[in-house]
């Protein structure tokens, strides 16, 4: 499987703010997405990143919100911009290696309280 | 718009027991993961069921897929607490894109 990391852990924002979250795979992969898991909730696909062009949002996310970077095969970065309490949630990286069947994997996830 | 339903969405069990977790989806889609999730942790992937009639095990767990009906089924066998967990089913819904719509979850607690 594929080792996937995310920074930070765990933040604590200001009404307001943005926070970038890096994703980063130890190896080449076919496909990223990102998600969010709103406390004691279920995940829900926030978008999906893809490499060298603008990504792909589900219904109710927006790149002015949720602006997503994929510069290669194996990094990405999630903004939450102009945060509000509402915006505190999970949000986590998947990769799809693509190579070894049909495989989704997530990462630690990174857990953003905003005040 | 993809449901995906499962129920139960909680589940306290004893030990030594059996029991089976419904997933039913809302359209057609032929690709079906089962995660686990424990307190504060991230996604586990247990199972990837490709097909109609797809049956997986994994020590004493147990997926499987009828497309046909739009049905997956994740059994306990002889509960254990370390199964202790929340367990969701996740749908396909790009067919081919790999992005995922997750049940609301099921979690489950094994009691001795």
């Amino acid at each position: 499987s594929a080792v996937i990391s995310q920074k930070p852990s765990r933040d604590i924002c200001q009404r307001g703010t943005s926070l970038t979250i890096q994703c980063q795979v130890d190896s080449q992969v076919t496909m990223m997405f990102w998600y969010r898991q709103q406390p004691g909730q279920s995940l829900t696909l926030i978008a999906t990143a893809n490499q060298g062009s603008e990504a792909t949002y589900e219904s109710g996310f927006v790149i002015d919100k949720f602006p997503i970077s994929r510069p290669n095969l194996t990094f990405s970065t999630l903004t939450v911009s102009n945060m509000s309490p509402e915006d505190s949630s999970i949000y986590l990286c998947s990769v799809v290696p693509g190579q070894r069947g049909h495989e989704q994997y997530f990462g630690p996830g990174t857990r953003l309280t905003v005040t | 718009e993809l449901k995906v339903e499962q129920n139960p969405l909680f589940l306290s069990m004893q030990e030594g027991k059996n029991y089976t977790i419904y997933c039913n989806y809302s359209t057609t889609s032929d690709r079906l993961y089962w995660y686990r999730q424990d307190p504060g942790k991230s996604l586990e992937s247990l199972f990837v069921l490709l097909s109609n009639g797809a049956v997986k095990q994994e020590g004493r767990l147990m997926a499987s897929l009828d497309t046909k009906a739009r049905l997956s089924t994740l059994h306990i066998t002889a509960a254990v607490h370390d199964l202790s967990a929340t367990y969701f089913c996740a749908v396909d819904i790009s067919f081919s894109g790999y992005a995922l719509n997750f049940g609301k979850g099921t979690s489950l607690l094994v009691t001795p």
